[in-house]
């Protein structure tokens, strides 16, 4: 099983990004999906999970309304769409493959996200 | 959806037991039997050690152990050694597809 996360970067407070993960050893379109991420210093914080065909997606309330999680199972791809950021946005974002109920068992290595002037 | 709550911080000296707690409220670790644990190494991918409060996964030694009690669910670290010093974090079912973090604890192995 390989997570590989990318399209982290420097961006402006109000700004937008586009993270990515490609999946690979394992039945994609068969999983559920999270991204989970960790600010400087922090711990980890679940931000968004989503179904094996796209149809069910939930959001920690920081982020609904600016964030959309999205798959495509034909490239093995997760996405996170992130608007409006913020500062306190700032964090490294990982993809995670759930296992069994509430229980993640593979990690990407993260992509960092920086949002300041 | 706050964060659950954990001790910054544990320690033990090799083979000695540590427990660390996880409280969180009815709407999640108390209302639900989906907890799980995760060790985590500097600069490595959280590894699940607990799932479901008390199961362990394939590969995990059986030092390791999980249980709940009302709100607070606790890791239970017997025999330490060297190699358990980590971070570890607790997580939650918290319904509506929804789950939550603790904010991790370091154990150190004295």
């Amino acid at each position: 099983v390989q997570l590989v996360e990318s399209g982290g970067s420097l961006v402006q407070p109000g700004g937008s990004l586009r993270l990515s993960c490609t999946a690979s050893g394992f039945m994609f379109s068969n999983s559920w999906m999270t991204w989970v991420r960790q600010a400087p210093g922090k711990g980890l914080e679940w931000v968004t999970t989503i179904n094996p065909d796209g149809s069910e997606k939930s959001y920690v309330d920081s982020v609904k309304g600016r964030f959309t999680i999205s798959r495509d199972n034909a490239k093995n791809s997760l996405y996170l769409q992130m608007n409006s950021l913020r500062a306190e946005d700032t964090a490294e974002y990982y993809c995670a493959k759930v296992w069994t109920f509430s229980t993640w068992d593979s990690w990407g290595q993260g992509t960092l996200v920086t949002v300041s002037t | 959806q706050s964060a659950l709550t954990q001790p910054p911080s544990a320690s033990g000296s090799p083979g000695q037991s540590v427990t660390i707690s996880c409280t969180g409220t009815s709407s999640d670790v108390g209302g639900y039997n989906y907890v799980s644990w995760y060790q985590r190494h500097p600069g490595k991918a959280p590894k699940v050690m607990i799932y479901e409060v008390n199961k362990r996964p394939s590969g995990v030694p059986d030092r390791f152990s999980g249980s709940k009690s009302g709100n607070t669910a606790s890791l239970t670290v017997s025999g330490l050694q060297a190699e358990d010093e980590a971070d570890y974090y607790c997580s939650s079912y918290a319904g509506s597809n929804k789950d939550v973090f603790g904010g991790g604890t370091k154990l150190t192995v004295l």
